[in-house]
């Protein structure tokens, strides 16, 4: 159990709904780092909250957008889904911003998001 | 362009038939080496970070080494429990923050 929590494990929604993933972050951990993977790509970062600021984005699409609150946990809205949304969402967290110890992202259990 | 590569694809090994996985990385200015198991469904599951060259790092039957260019990922006398896919990603600082790209990953089956 890496301590990174993630809600809910499975969500089944149809194309142009919106949903919303969870994730609260190891105790401590200031980063939470957004990810997708699905079958025919690797882990694809999308986005990086530091401490309630967004500080990176990787290949997140417009209709997608995440937030971190206060008590750090972080949301990930998905909006218009379309099929090829379909993946497993991941979340990460880590303790330190750069370099040294706390650099180590652990990964949550993940969000299989399925869109008919 | 930061890549990392990892090979083979696939490896299928009997249970006590040790071997290796590569990853080979393009990142200019690594800060950090990881390894990590994922299982089928599963978040990736944090192994081992090494920072420079020469450095090893051992977990049960597995060590990971690190030379200028590549990393290395020993399995020793595998069990099928050891069945996972397991990616290696590099890290590197940019823009403000720590960012990791991940190799495609090797799936591991040791049949017993």
């Amino acid at each position: 159990d890496s301590g990174v929590t993630q809600t809910p494990k499975h969500l089944i929604t149809a194309t142009g709904q919106r949903v919303t993933l969870r994730c609260s972050p190891r105790s401590g951990d200031l980063s939470v780092y957004w990810y997708q993977q699905s079958l025919d790509q690797g882990l694809q970062f999308l986005i990086q909250y530091y401490n309630g600021e967004e500080r990176a984005k990787g290949n997140i699409l417009e209709r997608f957008s995440a937030q971190q609150f206060p008590d750090l946990h972080s949301e990930l809205n998905l909006s218009s889904l379309e099929l090829g949304d379909s993946a497993l969402y991941f979340c990460a967290s880590s303790a330190g911003l750069a370099g040294g110890p706390g650099y180590e992202q652990y990964f949550g259990p993940g969000t299989r998001l399925t869109v008919t | 362009e930061d890549q990392v590569t990892q090979s083979p694809e696939a490896l299928r090994l009997q249970e006590g038939e040790s071997s290796s996985l590569n990853c080979s990385y393009t990142v200019s200015g690594l800060r950090g080496l990881f390894w990590y198991r994922q299982d089928p469904g599963k978040g990736p599951e944090f192994l081992f970070t090494l920072y420079s060259a020469g450095e090893e790092k051992e977990k049960e039957r597995l060590k990971a080494t690190l030379t200028k260019k590549e990393s290395f990922l020993h399995i020793t006398a595998p069990k099928p429990e050891d069945s996972a896919t397991y990616l290696c990603a590099g890290g590197l600082f940019s823009g403000g923050y720590n960012k990791l790209i991940f190799g495609a990953g090797t799936r591991l089956a040791v049949h017993p």
